[in-house]
């Protein structure tokens, strides 16, 4: 089955530094690659996801880049902020009838 | 407002208990899924369902069980609770559409003593 490894557990930065959270799948056939968000105390939500024929999506501070050959997918957040301080989860999957495979997360604390 | 449920929110129950926790969507999705989760650390999936009649065990492997007979509701039932299922337990939801995202409830955060 799939398995996907995410590097690093933790990180700390400080506001207005940028972070970059990685990740790799092992099963070639995976198209959907989706990152999700935990605040403390609250549920996962999905921040930004993309799919295996496009490289890169931005959204304003977030960005998902995904290198296919290399089956690899990076998280990168620009101008941190406090508020940016959370557990982000990386996932995987072959598409909707598959479940998604998470990788064990990275604690991010943004440091005022 | 269409959202995914679940309750209890906080249950403390002793050794040996049946429980059931519940999880409904008002989202009108097909696939639910089980997660175990201890605070900030990894999701394990446990459980997972497809449609009504349908479940699979997940990839953690798990002593409770669940059941899907109606599209709304997955309950998740552990016969007898052990303190080693003290944990939290995250239910979600997803579409039929392709690259459809999974929606998650609240959770639940269970004490065995």
């Amino acid at each position: 089955g799939e398995n996907v490894e995410q590097h690093p557990s933790t990180l700390s930065v400080q506001e207005g530094d940028s972070a970059v959270i990685k990740c790799t799948y092992s099963d070639s056939a995976s198209n959907y690659f989706p990152w999700y968000k935990q605040e403390l105390g609250k549920r996962p939500q999905l921040i930004i996801d993309i799919r295996s024929n496009v490289g890169e999506k931005k959204d304003q501070r977030i960005a998902v880049t995904l290198n296919k050959t290399a089956k690899h997918f990076s998280l990168h957040i620009t101008e941190t902020q406090p508020e940016d301080s959370a557990v982000y989860f990386c996932a995987a999957s072959k598409g909707s009838n598959y479940k998604l495979t998470f990788g064990k997360g990275t604690l991010l604390t943004v440091n005022p | 407002e269409a959202d995914i449920y679940q309750t209890p929110r906080y249950l403390v129950i002793g050794t040996g208990k049946k429980i059931t926790l519940e999880c409904s969507q008002t989202m009108g999705h097909d696939k639910m899924y089980w997660y175990q989760q201890d605070p900030g650390m990894e999701l394990h999936l446990i459980h997972y369902s497809y449609g009504v009649n349908s479940t699979e065990k997940g990839d953690l492997s798990s002593e409770s069980t669940v059941s899907r007979i109606r599209t709304e509701h997955f309950p998740l039932t552990l016969e007898s609770a052990r303190p080693s299922h003290t944990s939290q337990y995250l239910c979600a939801s997803q579409g039929q559409r392709d690259y459809n995202e999974q929606f998650f409830g609240p959770g639940t955060r269970l004490t065995v003593l």
